[in-house]
């Protein structure tokens, strides 16, 4: 099946700092990307919709200037966590459309822990 | 958006025995159901999907069944087996595009 890679798996920040999350569809181009953020113990929460060469659509209550969102090309989405704070500590998961049926597929996650 | 209930929140089975995790929606204009396994620390993996035009999808062990009337699907797994454990999370598109909304998961723990 399709294969979506997320990189890094794991980062540990300074609180005030910035990191960057990426994400990429290794055998399909993605013409629209999701970001979702995982709790522990908690389901997978929609963050930000993004399409290629446009503006990142975010769900309410989703800062847009704190969580930087970048899809530069079919194959690359970035998401940036700006200003990170202890609270922004969670699981950050990608996920990929082909831009042709329904089936969605999603990286492996990348934990972010700010300390 | 479309909302999703999920239940149960946790299932204990016994290996060998069949597990059934159920999902209610509330659009009864989405077409498209996928469940997802995840694994501790791991990303959601697509197990098995249904849409709206079929009542039921069958793929070994795994089957998912659509009631478009009551607006709610299920998954059954038969023969469960340890490597089973995982929580399972059900989903249906979200209110745009191609974005999905997540039940809250089921925890399963198949024990030998």
């Amino acid at each position: 099946g399709a294969v979506v890679s997320q990189h890094p798996s794991w980062v540990i920040c300074k609180s005030g700092t910035s990191v960057k999350i990426e994400c990429r569809s290794l055998d399909f181009q993605a013409t629209t990307m999701f970001w979702y953020r995982q709790f522990p113990k908690q389901s997978l929460m929609l963050m930000a919709t993004s399409n290629e060469g446009s503006k990142a659509t975010y769900e309410q209550g989703v800062e847009k200037d704190k969580f930087l969102i970048n899809h530069a090309s079919l194959t690359l989405s970035t998401l940036t966590v700006t200003s990170a704070h202890p609270e922004d500590s969670s699981f950050y998961i990608c996920s990929a459309h082909p831009g042709a049926g329904n089936t969605i597929y999603f990286g492996e996650g990348s934990w972010l822990t700010v300390v | 958006g479309e909302n999703v209930e999920q239940h149960p929140s946790t299932l204990s089975v016994q290996e060998g025995d069949s597990a059934v995790i159920k999902c209610t929606y509330s659009d009864s204009a989405s077409n498209y159901f996928p469940w997802y396994k995840q694994e501790l620390g791991k990303g959601p993996q697509l197990i098995i999907d249904i849409r709206s035009n079929v009542g039921e999808k069958k793929d070994q062990r795994i089957a998912v069944t659509l009631n478009k009337t009551a607006k709610h699907f299920s998954l059954h797994i038969t023969e469960t087996q340890p490597e089973d454990s995982a929580v399972y999370f059900c989903a249906a598109p979200a209110a745009s595009g191609y974005a999905l909304n997540f039940g809250k998961g089921t925890s399963l723990l198949v024990t030998p």
